[in-house]
């Protein structure tokens, strides 16, 4: 069954630093979101991402982050300058319909820590 | 202001019973509503989506419901099993992009 990959599933970083998460979609899926969810909290929008460029953005996406589908099979989040408080586990989605009332599948997830 | 709640935020049952898991939402105009399972530490697994013009869905031994008036949903687990341990997510799709996510209900199933 096709399914969202992410790597790395762990990632430990100091203040500061940059950070790339990676995904890969479902192949066929049109639309592709980014959530995170800290821990003991409840799962954000972050992002989503439509015909290669950014359909919507949360308050929480500064101008720290952005997203990237640079080969037509990643979908990278980056965030520039890693601040303590971007600790969590961040989720890939994708779904697949034209008109975006599709089903949503989730990554397992890749944990960020800043230390 | 959007808000999606979940009741119970934890539930242990004995195993074999049915139970029934409850998500609120504030705003009636939805697209959908997703429910998912999360097991700790792990990632969100889609059980249920519901359009906005379906009543019902079913899945094995799950059945989600929808009534968009009351601003409700339900997802019912017959005959738990101890593998059904985990949290329970409702996510809500309203006219743009994002879900708007409850908090979850934590349930556990005893032997």
């Amino acid at each position: 069954e096709p399914e969202v990959t992410q790597t790395p599933s762990h990632q430990v970083t100091q203040m500061g630093q940059e950070v790339i998460l990676r995904c890969v979609p479902i192949s066929n899926h049109l639309y592709f979101y980014w959530y995170r969810q800290i821990l003991g909290q409840k799962v954000e929008f972050l992002v989503s991402f439509y015909n290669n460029e950014i359909s919507e953005k949360s308050e929480i996406f500064d101008d720290q982050f952005s997203v990237e589908r640079p080969d037509g099979s990643n979908f990278t989040l980056k965030i520039r300058s890693t601040k303590l408080e971007d600790s969590a586990m961040y989720f890939c989605a994708s779904s697949g319909l034209a008109d975006n009332t599709g089903e949503l599948f989730f990554g397992e997830g890749s944990r960020l820590t800043v230390l | 202001k959007q808000e999606v709640t979940q009741i119970p935020a934890a539930l242990s049952v004995p195993e074999g019973e049915n139970l029934v898991l409850n998500c609120s939402f504030t705003d009636s105009a939805i697209y959908n509503l997703q429910w998912f399972r999360q097991d700790p530490g792990k990632g969100l697994t889609s059980l249920l989506l519901i359009q906005s013009s379906q009543r019902e869905q079913t899945s094995g031994r799950l059945n989600a419901s929808l009534d968009k008036s009351s601003g409700r949903s339900t997802l019912y687990i017959a005959a738990s099993q101890p593998g059904d341990s985990a949290t329970y997510l409702c996510a809500v799709r309203y006219s743009n992009y994002q879900l708007i996510w409850g908090a979850g209900t934590k349930l556990i199933i005893k032997p």
